[in-house]
Formats: C-alpha cells, sequence, structure tokens
C-alpha cells in the first residue's frame, strides 16, 4: 500500500508560470482532498473532489485555481500565473466514502520565484 | 468561521518529561477532533474524539475532548527524541465534505 502519491515533492517556477501538482490517492480511496500550508500557519482547506466532481471548492482562491480528478489518473492541482504569494506546501489526502480520517501525501513545496 | 487554537505554540523540554498539548475549537456543526503529527514529511493521524470524556490512547500518548468547553488534550509520557514534531489539532464538521479545520500546531522539541 503505497499511500497517498503526491509529485514533484518540490517545485519551483517564476511569477508568471504554470504550476500542477499532482495526487494519487490511497488505493481503495475515491475522495481527494486538497490543504495549503504557508509558513507558520496551519493547514487550510481548498478543495474536495470526488471522481469526476468537485464536491467542495469554497477554500479555493476564485482566480488562477483549478482542481480536478479525472476518471482515470490522478488528481491535479493546478495554479495559472503563479505570484509569489502562491508559495507554500501543497497537501493532498484522501479517504474512502462515508470515512473521516483523512490519510495525507508527504505534500508539494511550490516556490514562486 | 470555524476556528482551531492551539496552546503552546512551542515547546521544548527533556527526554522522559510529560506534556500536555491543548486545543480549543469553535466549528459550526461540530462532529469530531482530530489529532496528526506532522514531521518532515505528510501529517500522520493519531487520534479522532467524538465523544466528550472518553480518553484515547496509543502507547505513551493520550487523548481526551471535552465538548461541553470545547477543547482537548494530548498528552505524551516519558517523551522520547522521536516524539519531537509539529503536532496538529483539526476539527471536524458534519457537512457534506470531511473539511478540517486546523490549528497552527504545537512544535514540539525533546532535547536528550
Amino acid at each position: 500500500n503505497a499511500g497517498v502519491m503526491q509529485n514533484p515533492r518540490h517545485l519551483v517556477r517564476r511569477r508568471g508560470q504554470e504550476a500542477r501538482l499532482r495526487c494519487s490517492p490511497m488505493k481503495g480511496h475515491s475522495h481527494v482532498y486538497w490543504y495549503r500550508q504557508l509558513p507558520e500557519e496551519g493547514l487550510k482547506f481548498m478543495v474536495y473532489l470526488q471522481k469526476e466532481n468537485i464536491i467542495d471548492e469554497s477554500g479555493m482562491p476564485k482566480e488562477r485555481f483549478s482542481a480536478e480528478f479525472p476518471k482515470e489518473g490522478p488528481s491535479i492541482l493546478r495554479i495559472q500565473q503563479v505570484v509569489r504569494g502562491d508559495s507554500a506546501a501543497y497537501f493532498c489526502a484522501s479517504s474512502y466514502s462515508g470515512a473521516n480520517v483523512l490519510t495525507f501525501g508527504a505534500g508539494s513545496r511550490l516556490t514562486v520565484l | 468561521e470555524d476556528k482551531v487554537v492551539q496552546s503552546p505554540l512551542s515547546l521544548v523540554v527533556h527526554e522522559g518529561d510529560t506534556v500536555t498539548l491543548n486545543c480549543s475549537y469553535e466549528v459550526t456543526n461540530f462532529r469530531s477532533l482530530l489529532w496528526y503529527k506532522q514531521e518532515k514529511k505528510a501529517p500522520t493521524f493519531l487520534f479522532m474524539l467524538t465523544s466528550s470524556g472518553i480518553e484515547k490512547k496509543s502507547g505513551r500518548l493520550s487523548s481526551i475532548l471535552d465538548k461541553k468547553e470545547l477543547f482537548s488534550i494530548l498528552n505524551i509520557t516519558a517523551t522520547q527524541t522521536g516524539d519531537s514534531a509539529i503536532y496538529l489539532c483539526a476539527g471536524l464538521n458534519t457537512g457534506t465534505a470531511s473539511k478540517l479545520t486546523f490549528g497552527t500546531g504545537t512544535r514540539l522539541q525533546v532535547t536528550l
């Protein structure tokens, strides 16, 4: 059981570029969550997805950010036209249907120069 | 807006000491309180507490929830250097999404 796999672990982008972060949930998990952790802050909920559906995106900025969880393949968090304030650790978590305990991945650390 | 506050922000203890970490919460339609341990990688699940007054234990770690006073504590006895980590507390509501509201964490350092 490989757990929740995130890649890349580290990503460096220049301002204005696009960042794509990928998350493969644990085997058997169909629910995916994305959280952002800014320096010296707690994890903040961004978006909750099930296969092919966004269930709750109340924590995601309205512009430049999007997320998907296609029928096949990993979940993708996409940040367009990155700015320095997007520099953070982005954690993905997954759960199986009905479960409340989330299993987290190791995170993707985005640095915007 | 839901809020979770942890204290202390950081703590340095000697190996063998006992520590108590605090977590207070204001979560609309509260369901459960979760504790996670975050080292350099993924936060790892420790406890989920749903009922008041029932202590959960795992080895040297234990935790309890008080739903009347809206707080939880995490105790670690006979601390070891491997306990050094950030301990995260999170509130879970009863909404359609398993959306956790996290505190900023308590950074624990255990020295020899």
